[in-house]
């Protein structure tokens, strides 16, 4: 495709609902990467895919949030019994392969957890 | 751990004026990358310039220039010739070996007419 796409725009959850939040990352895109952004601040590393391998999962804040890639393209992250801390901006972000290539955006999901 | 230190939550410049937007950051490493992205209101995040460590020559994109200095762990970004379409918040951000980036908390750059 032409761009990182994201679905859906916009989220309303309860608290306590689980949600799924997906990612179409810029064809042909090796690595794939999850942030979170709150209000006013900067994106924040969640996790990190080399095709269909999570090699990185240290920014993920709980046992809830969840990210999967299982066939090397379109990701999903899912957030388990949602809490009100989880509203946020989630970015995914794609990229050519992995160190010298610049990770191009989509234009994020929003969260509102009531 | 690598921080990224953006001092001014806000700055304002004039129509065809030049602004500089500063970053500071923190690494051990001596091989890495640099980022300004913006963000609009709409959201998307846009790649406006980048910078490889190793290089001694600053990157510029049209309008847009570092002043990368190594040695201080500084990195600038200035606007000339500011357009209405540069009003957008200005992250930035480094990444190192281990490909995730790190960002500064943004500047809020708003644009007069």
């Amino acid at each position: 495709g032409a761009g990182v796409s994201q679905s859906p725009r916009y989220k309303v959850a309860k608290r306590g609902q689980d949600v799924a939040l997906r990612c179409d990352p810029i064809s042909g895109h090796v690595s794939l990467f999850w942030y979170q952004q709150a209000l006013g601040q900067g994106p924040e590393f969640l996790t990190y895919f080399q095709n269909e391998a999570q090699l990185d999962k240290s920014g993920l804040p709980s046992d809830r949030f969840f990210a999967e890639r299982p066939e090397g393209s379109v990701s999903t992250l899912k957030i388990q019994r949602t809490q009100q801390e989880d509203s946020a901006v989630y970015l995914c972000a794609s990229s050519l392969q992995g160190d010298t290539d610049t990770q191009y955006f989509g234009p994020g999901t929003r969260l509102t957890v009531l | 751990a690598q921080t990224v230190t953006q001092s001014q939550p806000e700055m304002s410049v004039q129509e065809a004026e030049t602004v500089t937007l500063s970053c500071t950051y923190d690494t051990s490493e001596s091989d890495y990358y640099l980022f300004w992205y913006k963000q609009p209101p709409s959201r998307q995040m846009i790649l406006v310039i980048r910078q490889e460590a190793y290089k001694q020559q600053n990157a510029t994109e049209n309008r847009f220039s570092v002043n990368f200095q190594k040695a201080a762990k500084s990195f600038s970004l200035k606007i000339s010739d500011s357009q209405l379409g540069d009003a957008a918040m200005y992250f930035c951000a480094y990444r190192s070996q281990g490909n995730k980036l790190v960002f500064g908390a943004g500047t809020i750059l708003r644009v007069k007419s």
